[in-house]
């Protein structure tokens, strides 16, 4: 299986901070046709988990531009600017490419 | 709207079979995507379980071998997860998810479900 790092665990942050999460996979996620199935997810306590970002950098519907994904081949960045309390929670992400479909450990984005 | 919801037993006995139902309202299953089990367990892991596709096909996380079955009732536009022989290391929250095929990114999820097996 595709193992997917994700740093950090925990990332303690005041509102309108800009901050990284960073996401490895242990193989490149491109598959034979250059494509890259690398997505990421907001899970909000109480609530399912929702998409953020698909495609390494396609923010899905509705989601602000205050976030922005970027990355290649086996190193991948969640970047969230002017964090808003609605932005606190667990962030994943998801290699797509290599069945078994697989996650990253998560980042819990918290107040200070 | 797309809207998922799970729907099963709470509690389950070890060595006993687990089995939920996704309810899919605002689409049908067997137009596109596929339809996905996901779990999470105590201290947040996630791990994706397997899905079936809107023909019918199914794909399964190995690590689950010969324990899972994915399967559908399109006249009712669910799916159902049976897990066999549980243990107390199925103990999470199971998700039903919508992926896009091709896309391979889990667009709209139920509210979960939290299953405990335990005697």
């Amino acid at each position: 299986d595709v193992v997917v790092t994700q740093t950090p665990l925990s990332l303690p942050v005041s509102f309108g901070d800009q901050v990284s999460i960073s996401c490895r996979s242990s193989q490149s996620l491109a598959n034979s046709y250059g494509n890259t199935y690398l997505s990421w997810y907001l899970h909000k306590p109480g609530q399912s988990p929702q998409l953020l970002i698909y495609g390494i950098s396609n923010r899905f519907s509705g989601v602000p531009d205050r976030f922005s994904g970027s990355g290649s081949g086996t190193d991948f960045t969640l970047k969230i600017s002017t964090i808003k309390p609605e932005d606190l929670g667990m962030y994943y992400c998801l290699q797509g490419t290599h069945q078994p479909f697989t996650f990253g450990s998560g980042t819990k984005l918290e107040i200070k | 709207d797309v809207q998922l919801q799970e729907s099963g037993p709470g509690l389950v006995k070890p060595s006993q079979s687990l089995s939920l139902t996704c309810t899919v309202t605002g689409y049908s299953i067997t137009s596109d995507y596929a339809w996905n089990w996901i779990r999470q367990f105590p201290g947040n892991k996630l791990e994706w379980m397997g899905y079936i596709s809107y023909s019918g096909s199914t794909s399964y996380n190995p690590s689950l071998k010969s324990r899972i079955s994915i399967t559908r009732d399109t006249s009712k536009n669910q799916f159902f997860l049976q897990l066999n022989s549980v243990t107390t290391e199925d103990t999470a929250t199971y998700y039903c998810a919508r992926v896009r095929q091709g896309y391979w990114y889990f667009d709209v999820w139920g509210a979960g479900t939290t299953v405990t097996v335990s005697s």
